[in-house]
């Protein structure tokens, strides 16, 4: 249990869906991250979030929307989506200030997302 | 841009020591990591290393730092058979970005 919780755990939606991937951690950490993870791929990064304000964006396509309405919470919000996108979404949060400090990745679960 | 290199395969007997290697590129990484994915699982940190140390032990787990070389590696002594996973190297800038490499998959065989 690293603190970090994603749902839900599994989810099957056809292209012409709406959803949304939900992440919380009450850790007291600043910083949250969505990656993407694929056979295809290593774990790309998709957007980071520090005190609610979006810092990244790693040229993610506009069908992925995320959401930060507060520092422990992050959405990722899915429209027509695409087979390709099929993959394992993860989740992370780190404290996310002072370079001279360790501020290790917690990662959630996963989402895993089937685009039917 | 930042680069993380790993080795995707690694096969090693119950019992046996592990190392698994990690090449990178940014010389401004402050802390690198090493993370462990089981099965099904996210990513669950193992050890960290901050870049200004060579060496760090954790009781089966220790990490090697070369900066000049840009190297670092994750041994793991007496290689047990719940050892098999997917193992991250990874990197933290001076910005909060974590920079991943491709995972080596380790396979202990009995």
């Amino acid at each position: 249990e690293t603190g970090v919780t994603q749902t839900p755990r599994h989810l099957v939606m056809g292209m012409t869906n709406k959803k949304s991937l939900k992440c919380e951690q009450h850790l007291g950490h600043n910083a949250m991250y969505w990656y993407k993870q694929s056979a295809k791929k290593p774990l790309e990064l998709m957007f980071v979030y520090n005190f609610k304000e979006q810092t990244e964006n790693n040229s993610v396509p506009s069908r992925f929307s995320p959401e930060c309405p507060n520092s422990s919470h992050l959405f990722l919000h899915l429209h027509t989506l695409q087979p390709e996108d099929s993959a394992l979404y993860l989740c992370a949060s780190s404290q996310g200030t002072g370079v001279t400090k360790n501020t290790e990745a917690f990662f959630g679960q996963g989402t895993r997302l089937t685009v039917v | 841009g930042e680069d993380v290199e790993q080795s995707l395969f690694l096969s090693v007997r119950e019992g046996d020591s592990s190392v698994i290697n990690c090449t990178y590129t940014d010389s401004s990484s402050t802390y690198l990591y090493w993370y462990k994915q089981e099965p099904g699982a996210g990513l669950q940190l193992l050890t960290y290393i901050f870049s200004n140390m060579d060496m760090k032990q954790d009781q089966r787990l220790t990490v090697l730092l070369n900066k000049k070389d840009k190297h670092l590696s994750l041994r793991i002594a007496d290689t047990q058979t719940g050892d098999s996973a997917i193992y991250f190297c990874a990197e933290r800038d001076y910005g909060q970005n974590f920079v991943f490499g491709p995972g080596t998959r380790l396979s202990v065989l009995p």
